[in-house]
Parts: structure tokens; C-alpha cells; sequence
């Protein structure tokens, strides 16, 4: 079983929707979340960091982390264009590993 | 300030050949991981460096993969011979020491191994 289970995706949305990404993951004891976006022919650039359970809000970005559900989120409100990119949900036991990514287009 | 740089950014090679990647990480990063990223799947850590030594190579494959850091500061990772499979984009990453869920990436070496 993989330690980070990311939706696949592909997701195409219009410009001004709300995109909602999600990963599961296999080990309860895990305490830290990340999101990773990642641009084309580029590297990973980290997004949003959270601790243990809750929500973190950073502009139109909200990640959530449910951890009886062992199920994280990242919402993003008012998508642009300029939001096209994968997103790469990570969780870090000593060492992040991370899930397969999830392709978005933002449609103009 | 100046991001994790990465050399060469495209590569191609033929099997059974050897290739060389090269990574300068931020100033004053400790930590230095390569990852392997494979089309559609995440980054795999491959090594991860604390100054000199190595933390974790435990998927490295140590038969033909090599990784050095010397100084503390910049890093080579080599592949000899190289497989069909080891096509993918090789990037590297620095952390600051203690934080190491903050991960700076440089923008990868894209290798295709015919």
C-alpha cells in the first residue's frame, strides 16, 4: 500500500470555479501535510504546510486535514488561469513522499 | 535569493552509457535531497544529505546510481551504465536543517535513456 493516495485527475475547470484536490494516506502517525505545485518543466514550488488536524486558509488557498479520516484536502476558490499547474499533496514521516499528482487546467 | 540551480537541464543518452547531474543548492541549506520523478508519478527521494553524510539512500539503487557532496555544498549524481527505465526528470532539493517539510526544488534534469 502506498504511503499517499492522490485523485489522478485529470481536471479541466473554468476561470473563477472552485477547484477541490484531495490525497488520502495510509499511516495515522503522520503529523505533517504539504501541497506542492508544480508548473510545467519546472520543480515543485510548497504551497500550503499544515499541522496535525484543521483547516489553514492562505488567500484563495484552503488545505484541510482530517485526521480520523486520514484525508487531506486543498481547496482553491476564485481558480485564474494562471493556477493550470499539477498539485502534489506530500506528508512527511522522516522523509516527505509524495502522491502521483493532480494535472489542473484553468479555463479562461 | 538565488533558487537551487541544476545542470545539465536536458539530457539524452543511450543505454548501457553514464551521465553526470549537478546541483548547487541555496545558500546556508544544509539538507540536500535528489528526487526521481518518473511521467505521472510524484518525486521518489533517492538520497538525502545532512552537510557531508548521507541520511538516506535507502532507494538508491546502489548498482549503477552514485551520489557525492562534497564540501556541504554542491552534489553530483551519477548513473553508470544507464537503463531504458531511468528516463525521468531528476531534481534536486534543499532544506534548511530542522525543516526539512520545506523543500526548495530546482527545476530538474529531463534524461531519456534509448
Amino acid at each position: 500500500q502506498k504511503e499517499v493516495e492522490q485523485d489522478p485527475g485529470p481536471l479541466s475547470v473554468p476561470e473563477g470555479a472552485i477547484v477541490s484536490l484531495n490525497c488520502t494516506y495510509s499511516n495515522s502517525a503522520f503529523q505533517y501535510f504539504m501541497w506542492y505545485r508544480q508548473y510545467s518543466r519546472k520543480g515543485p514550488e510548497l504551497l500550503m504546510y499544515t499541522y496535525s488536524s484543521g483547516n489553514k486558509e492562505d488567500g484563495r488557498f484552503t488545505a484541510q486535514v482530517d485526521k480520523s479520516s486520514k484525508y487531506i484536502s486543498l481547496f482553491i476558490r476564485d481558480s485564474q488561469p494562471s493556477d493550470s499547474a499539477t498539485y502534489l499533496c506530500a506528508i512527511d514521516d522522516y522523509k516527505l513522499s509524495f502522491g502521483a499528482g493532480t494535472t489542473v487546467t484553468v479555463r479562461a | 535569493e538565488a533558487g537551487v540551480a541544476q545542470s545539465p537541464r536536458y539530457k539524452i543518452i543511450e543505454k548501457r552509457q553514464s551521465v553526470a547531474f549537478w546541483c548547487n543548492p541555496i545558500s546556508g541549506h544544509a539538507t540536500l535531497y535528489w528526487y526521481q520523478q518518473i511521467l505521472g508519478q510524484g518525486p521518489k527521494l533517492l538520497i538525502q544529505f545532512q552537510n557531508n553524510g548521507v541520511v538516506d539512500d535507502s532507494q538508491l539503487p546502489k548498482d549503477r546510481f552514485s551520489a557525492e557532496r562534497l564540501k556541504g555544498v554542491d552534489s553530483t549524481l551519477k548513473i553508470q551504465p544507464a537503463k531504458l527505465e531511468d528516463s525521468a526528470v531528476y531534481l534536486c532539493a534543499s532544506s534548511l536543517a530542522g525543516e526539512e517539510e520545506k523543500l526548495f526544488f530546482g527545476s530538474g534534469t529531463q534524461l531519456s535513456v534509448l
